[in-house]
């Protein structure tokens, strides 16, 4: 049971254009989200994150944004830059536990 | 400062052997969570180690078993194992100590392929 949905596989996009990367959970006891960027043959490192009490967080070029009516969240970066292609992968977690559920991840291509 | 550090990067191992992966969590962190995660999936949470104890665990059967040292660092150990069992392996670290939302910080991985 996938606790937490990214729809799109892919996603491609022009240099200096908006990404915009979309998650889906149903787990209404969710309180803290979070994406991560992973490249290959590494880890993934943290991006940003949001709890439940906010409704967007904005760090730099990077912004994501919660509705927790529609338990949907969606990562925009701008401008988007060809080292910005990666895997992003969305996480959430249900207060005090620390264990966190991914999504599938969402490949995307920042065409120069 | 020393990011999270994973052993080995990769490892080849025949079905029904038994393994062992390593990790040392960042500097000033003391909770370690382990990953499973499979070709073209999201990392799966396997089980998560503080105070040298298991706290929580995932949907994963006996077989996976870990262990965490006075020093923070951690091992998850795989019995019996199944072609299925190949994937990438990532070591999270975080300080529950401080505040139950935040990151986690991972590894880069220890890539286990069954023959």
């Amino acid at each position: 049971d996938q606790q937490v949905k990214q729809n799109s596989p892919s996603l491609s996009v022009q240099e200096g254009r908006i990404s915009i990367l979309n998650c889906d959970y149903t787990n209404s006891m969710f309180d803290y989200f979070l994406w991560y960027k992973k490249y290959p043959a590494e880890g993934p490192t943290f991006l940003i994150s949001i709890s439940s009490i906010k409704d967007k967080n904005e760090d730099g070029r990077f912004t994501v944004f919660l509705n927790k009516s529609a338990k949907h969240l969606s990562l925009h970066i701008v401008p988007s830059q060809p080292g910005d292609s990666a895997v992003y992968f969305c996480a959430a977690s249900a207060y005090n536990f620390n264990k966190f559920y991914f999504g599938s991840g969402t490949k995307l291509n920042v065409k120069p | 400062d020393a990011g999270v550090t994973q052993s080995p990067t990769h490892l080849i191992k025949t079905r029904g052997q038994q393994v062992t992966l390593r990790c040392s969590p960042k500097s000033g962190h003391d909770t370690v969570s382990w990953y499973q995660q499979a070709l073209g999936q999201g990392p799966q949470f396997i089980f998560q180690y503080y105070e040298e104890e298991e706290r929580q665990r995932g949907n994963f059967p006996d077989r996976f078993s870990g262990h965490q040292f006075p020093n923070y660092s951690s091992e998850l150990n795989v019995n019996a194992l199944l072609l299925g069992d190949s994937a990438l392996y990532l070591c999270a670290s975080s300080s529950l100590g401080r505040s139950s939302n935040q990151p986690q910080h991972f590894g880069d991985g220890t890539r286990l392929s069954i023959l």
